[in-house]
């Protein structure tokens, strides 16, 4: 597919349990963003990686949130010992270095119970 | 106060009717500015992108930057049922590689 992609469209998860969200961005693109959206809410900034290297992490809550690009191309954003507080829409988007134009997936939407 | 300032809504139209959604912001180092419509259950889409002030046109849609005043606004012609969606005021303060900054998003409806 030409956008980008994240998995688990959806997850349900019980508080205390560590969940991992997957992002597959365009291709070619170097840049990549997590967001976390609210219901009624736009998007905010988590983090976000040009290449491999992650650039900004100053949108992370807490040290439970972690996210990593090894190859440069997927990322996974990691919520440890997960917290009822933590349910919401996960989102990642990707841009080119030519254009400050994100395109963003459909999202993970993270239920703790 | 939140950086971006925008109305939630719903803001219910006719069809045909213009359509005009705004945001006001704090940030003075804000330089390029977007619009993205959300359809239910749906990540969010680019319709505008602006670089500072002025007006730029697509289609039915228009968008408008006023940094003076630190306000933005997209005016929608001739509305369509098919415009129904939440609409996101984004902006940020470098070309590449940095952070959007979101407003809350204004849900509109279209009345056929």
């Amino acid at each position: 597919g030409a956008g980008v992609s994240q998995s688990p469209r959806y997850k349900v998860t019980k508080r205390g349990q560590d969940v991992a969200l997957r992002c597959d961005p365009i291709s070619g693109h170097v840049s990549l963003y997590w967001y976390r959206q609210a219901l009624g809410q736009g998007p905010e900034f988590l983090t976000y990686f040009n290449y491999e290297a992650q650039q900004d992490k100053s949108g992370l809550p807490n040290d439970r949130f972690s996210a990593e690009r090894p190859e440069g191309s997927i990322s996974t954003l990691t919520i440890q010992r997960t917290e009822q507080r933590d349910s919401a829409m996960y989102r990642c988007a990707s841009s080119s270095l030519a254009e400050n134009i994100q395109y963003f997936g459909a999202g993970t939407r993270l239920s703790v119970l | 106060q939140k950086e971006v300032e925008q109305d939630p809504g719903p803001l219910s139209v006719p069809e045909g009717a213009i359509v005009s959604l705004n945001c006001t912001y704090s940030n003075s180092a804000f330089q390029y500015f977007m619009w993205y419509r959300q359809y239910s259950r749906k990540g969010p889409e680019l319709l505008m992108y602006t670089y500072s002030s002025g007006n730029k046109e697509d289609g039915r849609f228009t968008a408008q930057v006023d940094k003076s005043s630190k306000y933005i606004s997209l005016f929608i012609r001739d509305s369509q049922p098919s415009d129904s969606a939440t609409y996101l005021c984004a902006m940020s303060d470098t070309v590449r590689g940095n952070k959007l900054v979101f407003g809350a998003g204004t849900i509109l409806r279209v009345k056929s």
